[in-house]
């Protein structure tokens, strides 16, 4: 969808080495989300935003950190990356929380 | 703790079939639901939703869903499925006033030509 873009899309990392994922909107929205997909969980929430340096843990968040220094940026790092981390991250973004998401296009990550 | 359940992990449907996916959920306040479809390699689009009103819900591409509060459901319809309709499908369950939402496993939709 237009105005939601994740960077990398694929990427294949060792485990151990720090990962970053970047979440980039230009809708000015105020909430921004990261999910893992994996199949037989469907989407797990690893942290969510709620404002510019505002950010909670979801249910997955072990392993998992995120930052966001303006509107538009939400970035996940996972710290030493794991084999169980190989999944497929999405961004989501909402203008409020029960209006529904705009998903970004994933990015998939393997760790070998 | 809150969940959503998809009952129908897989189904198999022939064109012009009619298509109905289940949806429960374990929370006893306010919602907002969600169904969104995910086509093969592609992002999570919304379908529909219901916020309040009228508990049947009209979508995109002929989908509609009924709230049973009752019941806890959410249920995903379709009179006739088509071929391209081949995808996963998802509820999402919202609590009102928290920024929060869960999802369902999914089901994933075959639709034979």
């Amino acid at each position: 969808d237009a105005g939601i873009t994740q960077s990398p899309r694929h990427k294949v990392t060792e485990t151990g080495t720090p990962v970053t994922l970047r979440c980039h909107q230009t809708e000015n929205h105020r909430y921004m989300y990261w999910y893992r997909q994996d199949p037989g969980h469907g989407l797990r929430l690893i942290h969510y935003s709620y404002g510019v340096k505002d950010t909670d843990k979801g249910e997955v968040s072990d392993g998992y950190s995120v930052s966001r220094s303006k509107t538009e940026d939400f970035l996940l790092t996972l710290e030493s990356a794991t084999s169980s981390q190989t999944s497929v991250y999405f961004c989501a973004i909402s203008e409020s929380p029960g209006v529904g998401y705009t998903f970004g296009s994933g990015t998939r990550l393997t760790v070998v | 703790a809150q969940s959503v359940s998809q009952h129908n992990h897989h189904v198999i449907l022939s064109e012009a079939a009619s298509l109905e996916l289940g949806c429960n959920y374990s929370y006893g306040g306010t919602v907002n639901l969600f169904w969104y479809v995910q086509y093969p390699g592609q992002h999570l689009q919304l379908l529909l939703k219901y916020f309040s009103g009228d508990p049947l819900v009209k979508g995109i591409k002929g989908f509609e869903a009924e709230f049973i509060k009752s019941k806890f459901s959410f249920n995903l319809r379709k009179p006739s499925v088509q071929w391209s309709d081949t995808a996963e499908y998802f509820c999402a369950v919202n609590q009102r006033g928290t920024y929060k939402y869960i999802f369902g496993t999914g089901t994933r939709l075959k639709v034979l030509a």
